[in-house]
Parts: C-alpha cells; structure tokens; sequence
C-alpha cells in the first residue's frame, strides 16, 4: 500500500538557521503530495502541495519540490523562526475523497 | 469561507456518558472525514462520507456513531467511551473525485476529548 517516510525528530534548531526536514513516499500512480502542520494545540493546516512531478510548492519561506525520480518532497526554509516551532507531517493522496496517508510527523523546535 | 469548524473545543466525559461532536463547512465539498489523533502521532482515519453516504469505516468500534445529516454537516455521536478514546478528534473536509487536486483537505481545529 501507500506510504510516506519522513525524518525521525525531533529536531531542534536556532533562530534563523536552515531547515530541512526529509521525507519519502512509496505509491502507484501520479499522487498529490503536501506539507501540513500542527502547532501545538491546534489542528492541521495545509502549508503547501504540489500535483506533479517537478512542482514546486512554497508558502511562509517554505518549500519543497515534488521529485518522482527520488519519490521524496523535501521541506527546507532558509531561516527558521521561533513561531515555525510546530510538528510538520508530508502526506499524500491519489484521488480526492479517499485516504490521506501521513509520515510520522516530525517535532521541530526553534530556540531563541 | 475556507473553514471547517468544530464545537466543542474540549469535552468531558464519563464513560456511561452520550454526547455529539460537530462539525461544519461552507466550501461545497462533498467529502468529509473523521480523524482521531493521539499524542505525537499521525492523525487516524476513523469514517469517510461522500456525497452524505459512509465510504470508508476504518473498523471503528460501534461506540463511535457517525452522521452525515447534509453536506456542510458531520456529526460524531459518543456512547459508552473508554478512557483510552481520550484524543483529539479532527474533522476535514475536500472535493471528491478530482485526480491531483491541488486543494487537498481542510480540517478543523479539533475536538480535545477526555473520557473519566
């Protein structure tokens, strides 16, 4: 079946230093891939997606790039805020109204 | 509106208790999900409604009783809980049946649920 395989955390950085968080999908077909997260005490928010092979998705300095070659959708920022500490999860889905399959989700931390 | 809301933010409750949770949105997606999520895990597909029909049922235990009454509203009814379904109960919601869409699911903040 469908899965997604991110970085184990947690992962602790300081303020203004490069963020990458890895993560790796197994599945058939052409899926949608996404970043969401979590900060704490609240629910999922989408932080951005890509559709295709080569798409590019970014939002908030975020960015990742959909790699079908590799079958990975790395999460990097080139300066992480205190405000970015959350828990971040890649996901992906075939076709709308059906399973989103999550990674473990990774805790990041940024201290002052 | 872009939101999927949900009431109540947190609940209590005994385990000879009966209460509901809800959930709602106004974006015209015609499927809408229950998740459940433990702490510092992935959340967990629970129900599937499409169209207001249940697609998926994840094997959940009949405790938990789902309700789709229209298409902007989900309902989660909670009878005889067991302290381990304490969690965060997440509702979301997306367009059905659209490959590669680009919009994936909207979720709500969550119901923070304890069972004593």
């Amino acid at each position: 079946g469908d899965s997604v395989t991110q970085m184990e955390g947690p992962v602790t950085l300081s303020e203004e230093a490069f963020l990458t968080i890895n993560c790796t999908y197994t599945a058939t077909g052409y899926p949608s891939l996404f970043w969401y997260v979590q900060y704490p005490g609240e629910g999922l928010q989408l932080l951005l997606k890509a559709t295709k092979a080569d798409d590019k998705g970014s939002n908030k300095g975020f960015e990742a790039t959909y790699r079908k070659e590799t079958t990975s959708f790395h999460l990097e920022k080139g300066s992480v805020q205190v405000s970015d500490s959350a828990v971040y999860f890649c996901a992906l889905i075939k076709t709308s109204g059906s399973r989103l399959t999550f990674g473990e989700g990774t805790q990041l931390t940024v201290n002052p | 509106d872009t939101e999927v809301t949900q009431t109540p933010k947190h609940l209590v409750m005994g385990m000879t208790n009966k209460k509901s949770l809800k959930c709602e949105q106004h974006m015209g997606h015609r499927a809408m999900y229950w998740y459940k999520q433990k702490a510092k895990k992935p959340p967990e597909l629970m129900f599937v409604y499409s169209y207001e029909k249940l697609s998926i049922n994840e094997s959940v235990p009949s405790r938990f009783s789902p309700e789709c009454p229209n298409s902007s509203l989900l309902n989660l009814h909670l009878h005889a809980l067991q302290p381990e379904d304490s969690a965060l109960y997440l509702c979301a919601s997306s367009q059905v049946g659209l490959k590669r869409d680009g919009g994936g699911y909207t979720f709500g903040s969550g119901t923070r649920l304890t069972v004593v």
